[in-house]
């Protein structure tokens, strides 16, 4: 079975510019998580999923960020424009009963310069 | 305000040695308490789960503990095995909204 996967797995891009990440879960899981670590920091929950709907986004740091599931499958989180602040790791993660054993994707560590 | 202390922050030992990990935790109203193993470029990969009534649990050589009066938990790890060097990190979900709170995470090292 595969696991999630996030793509890409890496991302350098300028201040003001627009990135879109993605996240595709282990097939099945309706949970499905966005987190994000930032340098030196642990990390932390921006927004969680069940199905298609946004269920919890308190996380969510500002309105520059957005996040997607359309169709209830994979998963997108858009940083639109990006600032120096969004650089970090950000980790998606899936599992089948809410916030039961998550499974953790590998992360897209973002770069803003 | 809900957080999730560790200590120590970083930890070397040798290989075949053991080692405790700590996590003291200020969340509640509590719900459970999972202990998390990553390796570096990789995601957080689960250890343990446990809830309230739990007072230990184990994955092979990982044995954690959980003190739910004086929010405490510990991780041990027995026969240390190059493969353990990664960073070991603490979360706790509170019933409230099940958001899982971090924390810093431990970084070991295990030397040949």
């Amino acid at each position: 079975e595969a696991g999630v996967t996030q793509f890409p797995s890496h991302s350098v891009i300028e201040k003001g510019q627009t990135v879109t990440l993605r996240c595709d879960p282990i097939s099945g899981h309706d949970n499905l998580y966005w987190y994000r670590r930032v340098m030196g920091k642990e990390i932390k929950f921006l927004l969680h999923f069940v199905k298609e709907s946004k269920q919890d986004e308190s996380g969510m740091p500002n309105n520059r960020f957005l996040a997607e599931r359309t169709g209830g499958t994979y998963s997108t989180l858009k940083v639109q424009p990006a600032e120096l602040e969004d650089s970090g790791v950000y980790f998606c993660a899936s599992s089948q009963v809410l916030y039961n054993e998550q499974f953790f994707g590998p992360g897209t560590r973002l770069t803003v310069l | 305000k809900n957080q999730v202390e560790q200590s120590p922050q970083s930890l070397i030992i040798l290989e075949g040695k053991n080692c405790t990990l700590q996590c003291n935790y200020t969340v509640s109203p509590f719900s459970n308490l999972r202990w998390y193993k990553q390796d570096t470029g990789r995601g957080p990969v689960s250890l343990t789960i446990m809830t309230f009534s739990e007072n230990t649990k184990s994955n092979g050589r990982y044995t954690a503990t959980l003190d739910a009066d004086t929010k405490q938990s510990s991780l041990h790890i027995t026969a240390s095995q190059l493969s353990d060097s990664a960073s070991y990190i603490c979360v706790v979900s509170a019933n409230s909204n099940y958001q899982l709170i971090w924390g810093a995470g431990t970084k070991l090292i295990i030397k040949p």
